[in-house]
């Protein structure tokens, strides 16, 4: 039941570049997305959001894009450093049901 | 430190077994999620309550069940334990009384069932 998928397990940018994390969901009832990053033996943490309502938001170097008539999402994060190093999750919710993909690690190479 | 409580950090127990993960959430936070995060799987939605009703629910096995508290603090129980209920168990909670907003996670319990 993969309502939320993140196809790329994995991604290595150099620091500095644009890092471009891709999301795609099927169920047409999501009207909440979210970005989360996990380190190692910690909690996800809350990056970012959008609302159904909007196709971009900002935060600092993260940006989200929504395109619902594709049913995609992608995380930018401009410019990438070496802390940005994790797993993210992209999160889609629609009421109190909130499902996550896979996770895409991503490495950013000093 | 998001505010959300877990224990135990790691249980380490035998097929057949039972055991119960505990999390106390955010002060104030009314909404508790449990989620089981297998080897390089994703977050698996298990269940959610909110002040105390069940009010979604995911592939939450019937071996599996849940519930909270007064307290506002969660149990998820797994019984007739499998090697493959193996995984790190996520609570999350969050201020939201609607719907799923943000999430607030815990660093998990890690389950190793042998």
């Amino acid at each position: 039941d993969q309502q939320v998928k993140q196809n790329s397990p994995s991604l290595s940018v150099q620091e500095g570049r644009i890092s471009i994390l891709n999301c795609d969901y099927t169920n047409s009832m999501f009207d909440y997305f979210l970005w989360y990053k996990k380190y190692p033996a910690e909690g996800p943490t809350f990056l970012i959001s959008i609302s159904s309502i909007k196709d971009k938001n900002e935060d600092g170097r993260f940006t989200v894009f929504l395109n619902k008539s594709a049913k995609h999402l992608s995380l930018h994060i401009v410019p990438s450093q070496p802390g940005d190093s994790a797993v993210y999750f992209c999160a889609a919710s629609a009421g109190y049901d909130m499902r996550f993909g896979a996770g895409t690690r991503l490495t950013v190479k000093p | 430190d998001s505010g959300v409580t877990q224990t135990p950090k790691h249980l380490i127990t035998a097929t057949g077994q039972r055991v119960t993960l505990r999390c106390s959430p955010r002060s104030g936070d009314l909404s508790v999620y449990w989620y089981q995060q297998s080897l390089d799987q994703g977050l698996q939605f298990l269940i959610q309550y909110y002040n105390g009703e069940e009010r979604a629910k995911g592939n939450i096995l019937e071996r599996f069940s849940a519930q909270q508290f007064p307290d506002l603090h969660s149990e998820l129980n797994l019984s007739s334990l499998e090697l493959g209920d193996s995984a790190l168990y996520f609570c999350a909670s969050s201020a939201q009384s609607y719907r799923a907003g943000e999430l607030f996670f815990g660093e998990g319990s890690r389950l190793t069932v042998l």
